[in-house]
């Protein structure tokens, strides 16, 4: 069965410093990885996706995360904070099987500070 | 631009109400999904459907139904709501041949308060 973690429910960071969210999985089959950002009162949308290509991978509005297959991990990074960044964060996983379905972690709320 | 809604942003619904949840993609996407947003346990799929008239239970189905009538059009019932159906329901789409391949398109939610 696929399982996703995230560490940290909410983290804060300031204006300007390194983002860091951080996503393990766990998958019997090589896995297809997401990250799905969340604004107030809105649904979630993709910010970045692997699908077996380049490990690492860009995204919208700077973000970027790089899969790493020996630690099961997918870690999402932005070099620089940005008070429009403050958002919950989910990260999915989901396998290349027809039909299988996408599983999403807990989140991890994000506070940038001025 | 893409678009997945949903009828209603608020909902608040006495315990045992029948309770109808609306969702209308016009992406023409095969894939349509519903699923339940709690604090602390990300996003649970509640039922999801790949064709018209066709439907597969989620991770947590009971007490929920769902009907697809129509290719754009996704609904999820509560038969008999209860208090510990408060939550936010999403509906999402997608085109992929494979439910895990492709992006999923998200409506803004439907926040359910049941008394």
């Amino acid at each position: 069965a696929q399982s996703v973690t995230q560490l940290g429910s909410h983290v804060s960071v300031s204006e300007g410093a390194l983002v860091l969210l951080r996503c393990n999985y766990s998958s019997s089959v090589p896995p297809y990885l997401f990250w799905y950002v969340q604004y107030p009162n809105q649904g979630l949308q993709l910010l970045l996706k692997y699908t077996s290509a380049a490990t690492l991978v860009k995204g919208i509005n700077g973000f970027e995360a790089e899969f790493k297959k020996s630690e099961t991990s997918f870690h999402l990074t932005k070099p620089s904070a940005h008070m429009s960044d403050a958002a919950e964060y989910f990260c999915a996983v989901s396998s290349k099987t027809s039909y299988d379905k996408v599983i999403f972690g807990p989140g991890t709320s994000l506070s940038v500070i001025p | 631009d893409v678009k997945v809604t949903q009828s209603s942003r608020y909902l608040v619904k006495r315990t045992g109400e029948k309770v109808f949840l609306e969702c209308v993609q016009d992406m023409d996407h095969e894939n349509m999904f519903w699923y339940r947003q709690d604090p602390g346990l990300g996003l649970r799929l509640i039922y999801f459907s790949y064709d018209v008239k066709m439907k597969e239970k989620g991770d947590i189905p009971e007490g929920y139904s769902v009907s697809r009538e129509k290719k754009e059009r996704f609904s999820l019932i509560l038969e008999s709501a209860s208090t510990n159906q408060t939550s936010m329901y999403l509906c999402a789409s997608s085109s992929s041949p494979g439910f895990g391949t492709g992006e999923l398109f998200f409506g803004e939610g439907s926040r359910l308060t049941v008394l």
